[in-house]
C-alpha cells in the first residue's frame, strides 16, 4: 500500500510566524507532489505543485522536495489568520501517473 | 481556469432512494474521480475513470456505481441510499501527470 504520511496536528502558529508542514511518502517512484488547502466545509484547492528536488516559491508559500529522503514540505511565511485550514499533501502514483495518493491532512491554526 | 461543477451543494434524500450526483468539467480532462470525505477518515476514492465509458473501482465502491457517457460528465449513483452514505462527496478531474481540480462538493444527508 503506497502511503503519504502527514502529522495530523493541530498545528498552531502566531500571526506573522513561519508555518512548516511536513509530509513523507512511501512510493519511491513518485515524481510529482501537490499541496492542497481545504477550508472547513469547502473542497480542496491546489496551492502548490513540485516536480524536482529543491525549493519552489510562490508568494508566501515555499514547497520543498527531497526525493532521496522521500520528504515534502510546505512553508508558509508571514502566516495570516486566513491561512487557517487543513493542508493536504498528495503524490502522483508512479504507475499510472494519473491517480493521487493523499495524506490525511494537517490542521493549521494561525492565532491573531 | 478549469471548472468542475457539481450539480448540488446540499442534498437531502430518504433511505432507499436512488440518488444521482452529477459532475461536469469544462477543460477536456481525461481523468475524473469521485471521493467521499468524512471527519477523521480523509479522502476515500469511490470510483474513477480515465476515458469515456471506462470506469474502475476505487477503495470503497460498495453501494455506488458510476456512468461516463461523455468525456466532460461523470455521474455517481447511489443505488439505494443508506444513512451510512451521509457524507461530503467530491468530484475531481485532471490531465495525466497533473494534480486534480476539485468541484465544490455535495453534502449529502440520507434520512
Amino acid at each position: 500500500q503506497k502511503e503519504v504520511e502527514q502529522n495530523s496536528g493541530p498545528l498552531s502558529v502566531p500571526e506573522g510566524a513561519i508555518a512548516s508542514l511536513n509530509c513523507t511518502y512511501s512510493d519511491r517512484g513518485s515524481q510529482s507532489f501537490f499541496w492542497y488547502r481545504q477550508y472547513s466545509g469547502k473542497s480542496p484547492e491546489l496551492i502548490m505543485s513540485i516536480y524536482s528536488n529543491g525549493d519552489k516559491e510562490d508568494g508566501r508559500f515555499t514547497a520543498q522536495l527531497n526525493k532521496a529522503s522521500q520528504y515534502v514540505s510546505l512553508l508558509i511565511r508571514d502566516s495570516q489568520p486566513s491561512d487557517s485550514a487543513t493542508y493536504l499533501c498528495a503524490s502522483l502514483s508512479s504507475g499510472s501517473a494519473r491517480q493521487l495518493t493523499f495524506g490525511s491532512g494537517t490542521q493549521l491554526t494561525v492565532l491573531p | 481556469d478549469v471548472k468542475v461543477t457539481q450539480s448540488s451543494r446540499y442534498l437531502v434524500k430518504r433511505t432507499g432512494e436512488k440518488v444521482f450526483l452529477e459532475c461536469v468539467q469544462d477543460m477536456d480532462h481525461e481523468n475524473m474521480f469521485w471521493y467521499r470525505q468524512d471527519p477523521g477518515l480523509g479522502l476515500r476514492l469511490i470510483y474513477f475513470s480515465y476515458d469515456v465509458k471506462m470506469k474502475e473501482k476505487g477503495d470503497i465502491p460498495e453501494g455506488y456505481s458510476v456512468s461516463r457517457e461523455k468525456k466532460e460528465r461523470f455521474s455517481l449513483i447511489l443505488e439505494s441510499a443508506s444513512t451510512n452514505q451521509t457524507s461530503m462527496y467530491l468530484c475531481a478531474s485532471s490531465l495525466p501527470g497533473y494534480g486534480y481540480t476539485f468541484g465544490s462538493g455535495t453534502r449529502l444527508t440520507v434520512v
